[in-house]
């Protein structure tokens, strides 16, 4: 079955960096776009960013454009966010998804989610 | 970015009643919509995409319509397990935006 484990979250000064993994087992890693999504404490849901499957095509929402790295390593079904420059308001749970989009229809499929890591950002 | 807005922000129901919840969009964004349902202390789960269409293990209780900008989420007979935050989400274009989620209590 579809599997995706988050780690590498826990607490960290605003300023500094944090690595976030994501593996993946279950599917045919290589050949699905990867989402990250974050819920703040209490808060709704929040894209963060995508990368593509053969990792050529990334986006980022604005809030951590320039400070947020999406990649990835088909070869170790692995998916990475690295977080610079931390802020305060960047806390938050950070899911790894699956997105099983058609590319006739242009669907996104959001189908498969992680199971979270939390990120917390405080002096 | 796309703005996601939803109402109401929270109601309150009993087992067997009909909900809707709507969503809009500051753009038309044709029928690219999903419908998410979250459970406290629990990753989201994929109710319904293409503004319409059932994800696969949904139950038939829930449906989705709309079109442009206006969208509407129904569960038909509110079960026990549908007491939850529900999120809707427009993938029409990046960024990606959410809806501020409406929750779903026990009256």
């Amino acid at each position: 079955q579809v599997q995706l484990v988050e780690s590498g979250g826990g607490v960290v000064q605003p300023g500094r960096s944090l690595r976030l993994s994501c593996a993946a087992s279950g599917f045919t890693f290589s050949t699905y776009d990867m989402h990250w999504v974050r819920q703040a404490p209490g808060k709704g849901l929040e894209w963060v960013a995508v990368i593509s499957s053969d990792g050529n095509s990334k986006y980022y929402a604005d809030s951590v454009k320039g400070r947020f790295t999406i990649s990835r390593d088909n070869s170790k079904n692995t998916v990475i966010l690295q977080m610079d420059t931390l802020r305060t308001d960047d806390t938050a749970v950070y899911f790894c998804v699956r997105d099983d989009h058609d590319d006739i229809w242009g669907n996104y499929r959001f189908d498969s989610w992680g199971q979270g890591a939390l990120a917390t950002v405080s002096s | 970015a796309i703005r996601m807005t939803q109402s109401p922000s929270s109601l309150s129901a009993s087992t067997g009643d009909r909900v809707t919840i709507t969503c809009r969009a500051s753009q038309g964004i044709s029928t690219y919509l999903a419908w998410f349902q979250q459970k406290p202390g629990k990753a989201p789960d994929l109710l319904i995409y293409a503004a319409s269409t059932l994800q696969s293990g949904v139950p038939s209780r829930f449906s989705g319509r709309g079109s442009g900008t206006d969208f509407t989420l129904t569960i038909s007979s509110l079960q026990s397990g549908d007491f939850a935050t529900y999120y809707c989400q427009q993938y029409y274009t990046y960024p990606f935006t959410f809806g501020p989620g409406t929750k779903v209590d026990i009256k």
